[in-house]
């Protein structure tokens, strides 16, 4: 089984300011992780992805995460927040493992939502 | 190209008629994703295909949903009849292999 906790519903943080919108998973075996944002209106679209490799991965928009294998975390982060970046965040994982048949099934968070003051 | 298309974007309707949304996956894409999303329950998976077979439907709330794909380029998603708890945002995304999901930008279903 593979699951997924964001344990924040909103996160607030001043325009400039550094953000972190949290997420912890939980798979049986080595997992993929993923965070998407969803804009007002709009579907979700694809941030970042930690498949192997470098623990710090970076991806659009200036926001990274971090893959913390330990505490089973992959935080996303950014330096400097701007009020643009207000929007519904999502951490997904799924395990490496396919299911029979190769089939591969994502587990997505609750979502986070972000805002940012001007 | 233009992403995962959905149709329609916007669909109001009365309790007890038959609703149909439609998908156009990402050409070349081979898994397919029903999800549902609302505020108080979140971002729901429905349905599940790969290479165009269903392969997990457990979250398809009860007999009044269906879906189908027929072939590799379209899906759909029917309820009959639809109810009130239905009004949700339907979102169809499709992957590629086992990794980055495209979504398309919903279908917003109202029921009254």
């Amino acid at each position: 089984a593979q699951s997924v906790a964001q344990p924040e519903d909103q996160v607030n943080v001043a325009e400039g300011n550094p953000l972190t919108v949290k997420c912890t998973y939980s798979v049986s075996g080595n997992p993929y992780l993923f965070w998407y944002v969803q804009y007002p209106n709009r579907g979700l679209q694809f941030l970042l992805k930690y498949i192997t490799g470098d623990n710090l991965v970076k991806g659009s928009y200036g926001f990274e995460a971090e893959f913390n294998k330990s505490q089973t975390s992959f935080h996303l982060k950014k330096p400097s927040a701007l009020v643009s970046d207000s929007a519904l965040y999502f951490c997904a994982v799924r395990d490496r493992t396919p299911l029979s048949g190769g089939s591969y099934i994502p587990t997505f968070g609750r979502g986070t939502s972000l805002i940012v003051h001007p | 190209d233009a992403g995962v298309i959905q149709s329609p974007r916007h669909e109001v309707t009365e309790m007890g008629q038959e609703v149909t949304l439609r998908c156009k996956p990402i050409s070349g894409h081979n898994s397919l994703f029903w999800y549902r999303q609302t505020m108080m329950r979140g971002l729901e998976l429905l349905i599940y295909f790969n290479n165009n077979v269903p392969i997990d439907d457990s979250g398809m709330p009860e007999d009044r949903f269906s879906a189908k794909m027929p072939n590799a380029s379209f899906s759909t998603l029917k309820i009959q009849p639809s109810e009130p708890r239905d009004s949700a945002v339907y979102f169809c995304a499709s992957g590629a292999g086992a990794n980055v999901l495209t979504f398309g930008a919903g279908s917003r279903l109202t029921v009254l």
